[in-house]
């Protein structure tokens, strides 16, 4: 399978703790983005890399949550301290960044905080 | 105001039926659009890209009205298979690095 995989596949956490999400983009893919789904809405963007760099963040992404995408490959998606607010699904996508710039989904994370 | 606004549904229509929904978008220099759909529990999948000469791709027809910021979606001869969320989806850079989505229209096909 050579699309964008996302691991844990479903990740069930106490409010307090921290969590890490890891996101494999298809491999000649530059670009990686980070979405945040909830119920009845639509992805809302977090955050976007070109290679190894983070060019955008949105508002959205509060001091508690981290990315990184160290050597321009995978992405990891950390939350700190998670909130009953945070329990969504994370979307990873990723693009090969040129011409209409398609973003392909992985299939998520879905967070749950109890 | 939301930046991309979409009819919630849900649409029920029965097999066979045309189908339209409408999305519009309060940044007028927004620059690309599409369509994505979403089955239930499952990731968004590109349907197509809008273009502004308007564009078709077998059942489905895709306009775009930049004049009145809006775009839309035809569906011919509705399948079952039909049955999912359309997410209209905006960026304001031509390359889409940062695309803006809908909240989607909910589509169910009866049979």
């Amino acid at each position: 399978d050579t699309g964008v995989s996302q691991d844990p596949r479903h990740k069930i956490t106490k409010r307090g703790q921290n969590v890490t999400f890891r996101c494999d983009p298809i491999s000649e893919h530059n670009r990686l983005y980070w979405y945040r789904q909830t119920l009845g809405q639509g992805p809302e963007f977090l955050t976007y890399f070109q290679n190894e760099a983070q060019l955008e963040k949105s508002r959205l992404l509060s001091d508690r949550f981290s990315a990184e995408r160290p050597k321009g490959s995978f992405s990891t998606l950390e939350i700190q301290r998670t909130e009953q607010g945070d329990s969504a699904m994370y979307l990873c996508a990723s693009s090969f960044g040129q011409g209409i710039d398609t973003q392909y989904f992985g299939p998520g994370t879905r967070l749950t905080v109890l | 105001r939301k930046e991309v606004e979409q009819d919630p549904g849900p649409f029920n229509v029965p097999e066979g039926a045309t189908v339209a929904f409408n999305c519009t978008y309060s940044n007028s220099a927004s620059q690309s659009f599409f369509w994505y759909r979403q089955d239930c529990r499952k990731e968004p999948k590109l349907l197509m890209s809008v273009y502004s000469s308007g564009n078709e791709d077998g059942r489905f027809t895709a306009q775009l009205n930049r004049a009145s910021q809006y775009i839309s979606l035809l569906i011919r001869d509705s399948k079952l298979s039909d049955s999912a969320t359309y997410l209209c989806v905006v960026s304001p850079y031509s390359s889409a690095s940062k695309i803006i989505f809908g909240s989607g229209t909910r589509l169910s096909i009866r049979p």
